[in-house]
């Protein structure tokens, strides 16, 4: 059984400040992957990262940064300097064998990032 | 060249009617999902479709059922429709492979009423 847990439900900074959202993972894959996804307020779901459970390097991309400790089952995202349009839904999701040749995205409940003008 | 693309984006009916929404991918994926979004925004997973083949049913009821005519299209027909069946309802496709990401449609809110 896989579960993804993002135990903040909601989050509230002022512009600029960082901010770091939160996901702890559990599966019994040795072999697995995991994703970030943002829902903006007009609803739709963007994919934002990728990353495979063998490679724990983290990741920058803008002010976007990832996180993935093994050790600890986690995949957290940073926000640096964050702006008003920051603002939305982010998932974490987890991809591993679910039987029968199938491999199931489950998804955390999300968690809602405000920022703050 | 929308990836993902569902129809309708609003969808307002009665309790009791039967109704459908579509979905195609231009992406050349063969796994095709449907996803519930309910109030909370909790994402559960519905139904997955891999070449024509139903290969994930979570425990969803049977007035629920997916169509897919081929492996571009995954449409979603939903019978006696019920007022806890209001939610955003979101189609996706990937590749089969596990190490891709899914794309998702830009959803289908439905209300029951």
């Amino acid at each position: 059984a896989q579960k993804v847990t993002q135990a903040q439900t909601e989050i509230s900074v002022v512009e600029k400040e960082d901010v770091t959202l939160d996901c702890v993972y559990e599966t019994r894959d040795t072999t697995y992957y995991l994703f970030w996804y943002k829902q903006p307020p007009s609803g739709e779901l963007v994919f934002l990262i990728r990353r495979n459970s063998f490679d724990e390097q983290n990741e920058i991309s803008g002010r976007y940064s990832w996180n993935f400790q093994k050790s600890t089952s986690s995949f957290n995202f940073t926000i640096t300097a964050s702006q008003v349009v920051d603002s939305a839904v982010y998932f974490c999701a987890l991809r591993g064998y679910s039987g029968a040749g199938s491999y199931q995205l489950t998804f955390g409940k999300g968690t809602k990032l405000s920022v703050i003008p | 060249d929308t990836a993902v693309s569902q129809t309708p984006k609003y969808l307002v009916t009665q309790m009791g009617n039967d109704k459908s929404i579509k979905c195609e991918q231009n992406l050349g994926h063969d796994t095709m999902y449907w996803y519930k979004q309910d109030s909370k925004k909790f994402l559960k997973i519905m139904f997955s479709y891999n070449n024509k083949e139903l290969i994930i049913n979570e425990t969803v009821p049977n007035r629920f059922s997916p169509k897919s005519p081929d492996k571009a299209h995954l449409n979603l027909h939903i019978n006696s429709l019920e007022l806890g069946d209001s939610a955003v309802y979101f189609c996706a496709s990937s590749h089969g492979t596990p190490n891709t990401e899914a794309f998702f449609g830009q959803g289908t809110r439905l209300t029951v009423v």
